[in-house]
């Protein structure tokens, strides 16, 4: 088991560039969360789906955010136009909707200059 | 959703063991207790959960109190590989999310 794999791991971009964060979550796994990590607001939930549906985008900061799961197996995050205050580490989680926790992925660390 | 107290770091010597302890005294009867860990540069990792009964696993021990209103997280023997932010999180089950909260920075010297 390879575990989240999140690419890319390191991403620079200019403001105003859209980016796109990938995620691939464990086979088998029906809930997938994307979380965004800062110093000053800690971990954050941007949303969540269910068995590819989204439940609960509540988090997401505003409409420059978008977050698609076509299938089972593969998830994005993007953003667009892209702003310095979007520098985070962005991490991918997936879980069997069960009580024994997520896994999470290694994270990507964006950097918006 | 309900919150968690818990200090916001605590210091521990090598093969000593560390008790964590978290505040939750808004849990309802149906929250399950999780802890998860961050390591540097890593994404956050689950360690142990419990609803009732205290817990023993290979990483971690979870000791809850009878009220349900406090818990503690115990490591028997702190290693260096243990200095992590420690996250105490009540989570509502199915279809509910984990939200996380400053958590406790454990450091562990020599």
């Amino acid at each position: 088991d390879a575990g989240v794999i999140q690419s890319p791991r390191h991403e620079v971009t200019e403001m105003g560039q859209e980016v796109t964060l990938r995620c691939k979550p464990i086979s088998g796994h029906n809930s997938l969360f994307w979380y965004r990590q800062t110093m000053m607001r800690g971990l954050e939930l941007l949303i969540y789906f269910n068995n590819n549906v989204p439940i609960d985008d509540s988090g997401m900061p505003e409409d420059r955010f978008s977050a698609k799961m076509p299938n089972a197996s593969f998830s994005t995050l993007k953003i667009q136009p892209s702003e310095p205050r979007d520098s985070a580490v962005y991490f991918c989680a997936s879980s069997r909707d069960t009580v024994y926790g997520y896994t999470f992925g290694s994270g990507t660390r964006l950097t918006v200059v | 959703d309900a919150k968690t107290t818990q200090p916001n770091s605590m210091e521990s010597n090598e093969e000593e063991p560390v008790h964590l302890p978290c505040n939750h005294s808004t849990i309802s009867g149906t929250d399950y207790i999780h802890w998860y860990r961050q390591l540097p540069s890593q994404g956050p990792e689950y360690v142990i959960h419990g609803l009732t009964s205290n817990v023993n696993n290979r990483m971690a021990s979870l000791a809850i109190a009878e009220d349900r209103k406090s818990s503690t997280l115990i490591l028997h023997r702190a290693t260096l590989r243990d200095a992590a932010v420690y996250y105490c999180i009540l989570w509502a089950g199915t279809a509910s999310k984990l939200t996380f909260g400053t958590g406790t920075r454990l450091q562990v010297t020599l």
